[in-house]
């Protein structure tokens, strides 16, 4: 079954830094992997994902990611981060896109300081 | 992507009692999926909701506790039974992209549960 790792369960940083949160996972034979942002009170939404193709891959509000097959991670980087960035990060990955259930790791508190 | 209607958005309920949380998609979906979310802690999945059959639970989740109801393509139920302090938690619906080649699960904004 697919684990997901998410290294540090709190990241500070400073206005306008740059900032990267770090995801492993198992090894898979296939393995579809996604990057969800928890504003707080409010609901899942989903800032990226890789299905195939290009391993880095870039989503909303200046975030990317890149897909290492080899070290088997998925950390989320963004070059300067915002206030508004403040939040609970989670990584999730599936077998397959879906009709497949999310793997979750267990989140990682972002927390932006001005 | 889907867009996810889920209601209520919080409420506080008594132990013993039961609550039906709803989850209402703009389209239609072949799988819907039941998580939860406990104070602090990450995802969980409940179950798995597919239209016109039993739901299919995850180890440690039981129908008697946690029945789900998937009347149509684009509704589903899910009832906390016999609530518990224990089960004060966020319970999310969750939906694959209905667009082919979209992939990517959209969420409802949660329910937020207190048991007192």
């Amino acid at each position: 079954a697919q684990s997901v790792t998410q290294l540090d369960s709190q990241v500070p940083v400073f206005e306008e830094a740059p900032v990267e949160l770090r995801c492993n996972y198992s090894s898979s034979v296939s393995v579809y992997l996604f990057w969800y942002v928890q504003y707080p009170n409010q609901g899942l939404q989903l800032l990226l994902k890789y299905l195939s193709g290009s391993t880095l891959v870039k989503g909303i509000n200046g975030f990317e990611a890149e897909f290492n097959k080899s070290q088997t991670s998925f950390h989320l980087r963004k070059p300067s981060v915002h206030i508004s960035d403040t939040a609970e990060y989670f990584c999730a990955v599936s077998d397959r896109p879906g009709a497949q259930k999310l793997v979750f790791g267990q989140g990682t508190r972002l927390t932006i300081n001005p | 992507s889907a867009v996810i209607s889920q209601k209520p958005s919080r409420d506080i309920c008594q132990r013993g009692t039961s609550l039906t949380i709803q989850c209402q998609v703009d389209s239609q979906v072949t799988m819907m999926f039941w998580y939860r979310q406990q104070p602090g802690q990450s995802l969980t999945l409940i179950a798995t909701a597919n239209q016109g059959s039993e739901a299919t639970y995850e180890s440690g989740f039981v129908i008697d506790k946690f029945p789900i109801s998937r009347p149509n393509l684009t509704f589903s139920t899910l009832t906390v039974s016999n609530m518990s302090p224990e089960d004060s938690s966020i319970y999310l619906c969750s939906v694959e992209g209905s667009i082919p080649r979209a992939y990517g699960y959209t969420f409802g904004s949660g329910t937020r549960l207190t048991v007192v």
